[in-house]
């Protein structure tokens, strides 16, 4: 059983770059998230989904864009990478009240 | 003003020593209350939710004060393992599913 996990770990991206981060759940939850964590900032949602086929924008949602791709895996993906999406990257699910993380990415755009 | 806020801290704590921080949050609608804790550069987990009539698990006891709007975090016998950043969450009715994260409070427990 390993919960959530995420790929890539590590990512260095220059400026105007696209690509995708991947996250998948063995939990069989419903909801499913994408955060980032800047320093002092706490983590702030990007985008949620309630079930398979639904997404919805958190608090910061532009320059992204999600997939649910079915009840498993959620995809957070950058157009065109900016030195402002700098940051730690986290995926979780949640069932009631208690959301489950995966262990980050770590991009970097230069 | 942000929804969740914490005191950053670090907070410095002789090993065996008591500490304990609060949480503020602005929204009345708030319903569901967490403690996170969070190890340097890994993820968060969930380190336990927070009960009307305030619970304990341990040697950590969390209150809420609907009143004043704020939870706390009380940590008894401090161990050095206890070092670490905790994650105030709030969930509240009128965006149910969608948590509020805090920025963390730093504790630092010292031999």
């Amino acid at each position: 059983n390993a919960g959530v996990t995420q790929t890539p770990k590590f990512q260095v991206l220059k400026t105007g770059q696209s690509m995708t981060l991947q996250c998948a759940q063995d939990m069989n939850h419903n909801s499913m998230y994408w955060y980032r964590q800047d320093p002092g900032m706490g983590l702030r949602l990007i985008y949620y989904s309630a079930s398979e086929g639904t997404t919805d924008k958190g608090e910061v949602p532009n320059g992204y864009n999600v997939s649910r791709l079915n009840k498993r895996e959620f995809s957070l993906r950058l157009e065109s990478a900016a030195p402002s999406q700098t940051s730690v990257y986290f995926c979780a699910s949640s069932v009631v009240d208690e959301q489950f993380f995966g262990p980050g990415t770590r991009l970097t755009v230069l | 003003r942000k929804e969740v806020e914490q005191d950053p801290g670090p907070f410095n704590v002789p090993e065996g020593a008591t500490v304990a921080f609060n949480c503020t949050y602005s929204n009345s609608a708030s319903q569901s209350f967490f403690w996170y804790r969070q190890d340097c550069r890994k993820e968060p987990k969930l380190l336990m939710s927070v009960y009307s009539s305030g619970n304990e698990d341990g040697r950590f006891t969390a209150q809420l004060n609907r009143a004043s709007q704020y939870i706390s975090l009380l940590i008894r016998d401090s161990k050095l393992s206890d070092s670490a950043t905790y994650l105030c969450v709030v969930m509240a009715t009128d965006s149910w599913g969608k948590f509020q994260f805090g920025a963390g409070t730093q504790v630092v427990v010292t031999p």
